[in-house]
């Protein structure tokens, strides 16, 4: 299982972009990453999957370098509606299927 | 469309009582776990299952049991209850077709006193 890190606290503008690095250096050839987001008292809920390159939806990007050893999630133009708690997930579906999740990071956006 | 649903969504216990969580999804996915969530913490997973009859120990399994004796439901049992208990359960599922995309329920908030 490929251990995630990711910072814990970020704050940020409305209209701003906002970029979540989270890092997996032991990330295996099958897995793939996840970004989850997490309101107060609501169950995660999935935001955007990607194996390399990039990936791009509409509400986010990720971006994942060559050695996929870390992934970044950009959220453009954050409003107040995005201050929530964001996670990565790195797994594969010909693993074990004990998704750990790291600790998160708490994204407040401001006025 | 359901998905997953977890009742009690509320509940108090007094330290020692036992009760079940049940958890039901209606996706045919054959991985199930459960998480808890204490107050401004992360998500820590208690057990999992990958198929009917098949269930394994996250990173805390202590003081809960789990069965999966078809693939829509997946109870996650306390045994006696105690205040360190007290946190929000989410049950979640996903399946091979979705890569590790999981889907969780709204979850189940336990106070132990």
């Amino acid at each position: 299982l490929a251990k995630t890190t990711q910072p814990i606290s970020m704050d940020s503008y409305e209209g701003q972009e906002v970029n979540i690095t989270c890092s997996h250096n032991n990330i295996a050839t099958n897995d793939y990453i996840t970004w989850y987001q997490q309101f107060p008292s609501q169950g995660p809920r999935f935001i955007i999957q990607g194996y390399k390159t990039k990936v791009t939806n509409e509400v986010a990007s990720l971006f994942i370098p060559a050695d996929r050893k870390s992934s970044t999630l950009s959220l453009p133009r954050v409003s107040l509606s995005d201050t929530a708690v964001y996670y990565c997930l790195v797994g594969s579906t010909s693993g074990t299927y004990k998704y750990i999740f790291g600790t998160g990071t708490r994204l407040k956006v401001l006025a | 469309n359901a998905g997953v649903t977890q009742t009690p969504k509320f509940q108090v216990l007094k330290t020692g009582q036992s009760m079940t969580l049940q958890c039901a999804q209606d996706m045919n996915h054959e991985y199930m776990s459960w998480y808890r969530q204490d107050p401004g913490m992360g998500l820590r997973l208690i057990h999992y299952s990958v198929g009917a009859g098949i269930t394994d120990q996250g990173e805390v399994p202590n003081g809960y049991n789990v069965s999966r004796s078809t693939t829509e439901d997946f109870p996650l049992r306390l045994l006696s209850a105690a205040p360190s208990q007290t946190s929000v359960y989410f049950c979640a599922s996903s399946s091979r077709g979705t890569g590790n995309t999981i889907y969780f329920g709204e979850g189940s908030w336990l106070t132990v006193v």
